[in-house]
């Protein structure tokens, strides 16, 4: 049972437009959420996170936007360089002593020049 | 800063053998964390430290797998005998504290199982 669901394995975006990203979770237990982005033969590197208490949270070119009702959130970067391209995991986290982090299968960005 | 240091970064091995992979967390990271990053997929959690104590490990094969921290430092993550559905990166990880904050992960070790 994938409780953090990202259902677009790729995404292609011309440089200088917006890049959106959307990510769907069943557990009403998260009450934290990450995005990360990888390059390939390197791991994970955090990139932005939002709380369940908020709905919006910016930082530079990247906005991470969470819809508690929909279960949903999503990633803007704006403008999109060609150096977005890469893997965007989305992630979550669950209230409690262990916090254990629940990952998305990821989706490949692409930003053409 | 130092990141989280992993070896080996690549490794083959043939099923039935055993593999053990190192990792040192960011100093001063309490929490240190095991994943496995099957091709394709999201990193799947294996077990989770504080200090050298386990905190988490209901996802970790236990019949096979197995992890220590024994100086709540660096930690090893041993496969005893491997199959070849364990071939995958293996991540390990680190953060402040284990709370609400993000986790450093490390660059993976890519185990081959033949």
């Amino acid at each position: 049972d994938q409780q953090v669901k990202q259902n677009s394995p790729s995404l292609s975006v011309q440089e200088g437009r917006i890049s959106i990203l959307n990510c769907d979770y069943t557990n009403s237990m998260f009450d934290y959420f990450l995005w990360y982005k990888k390059y390939p033969a390197e791991g994970p590197t955090f990139l932005i996170s939002i709380s369940s208490i908020k709905d919006k949270n910016e930082d530079g070119r990247f906005t991470v936007f969470l819809n508690k009702s929909a279960k949903h959130l999503s990633l803007h970067i704006v403008p999109s360089q060609p150096g977005d391209s890469a893997v965007y995991f989305c992630a979550a986290q669950t209230s409690g002593s262990a916090r254990q982090l629940t990952f998305g299968s990821g989706t490949q960005l692409t930003v053409l020049p | 800063e130092a990141g989280v240091a992993q070896s080996p970064r690549y490794k083959i091995i043939e099923k039935r053998q055993s593999v053990a992979f190192w990792c040192n967390p960011i100093s001063g990271h309490a929490t240190l964390y095991w994943y496995q990053q099957i091709l394709g997929q999201g990193p799947k959690l294996l077990i989770q430290f504080q200090n050298n104590g386990v905190v988490d490990d209901s996802q970790l094969p236990k019949d096979r797998f197995s992890a220590e921290r024994l100086k709540g430092v660096d930690s090893t993550l041993k496969i005893q005998p491997a199959k070849l559905e364990d071939s995958a990166v293996y991540l390990c990880a680190s953060s402040l504290w284990g709370g609400k904050e993000e986790q450093y992960f490390g660059p993976g070790t890519r185990l081959t199982v033949t």
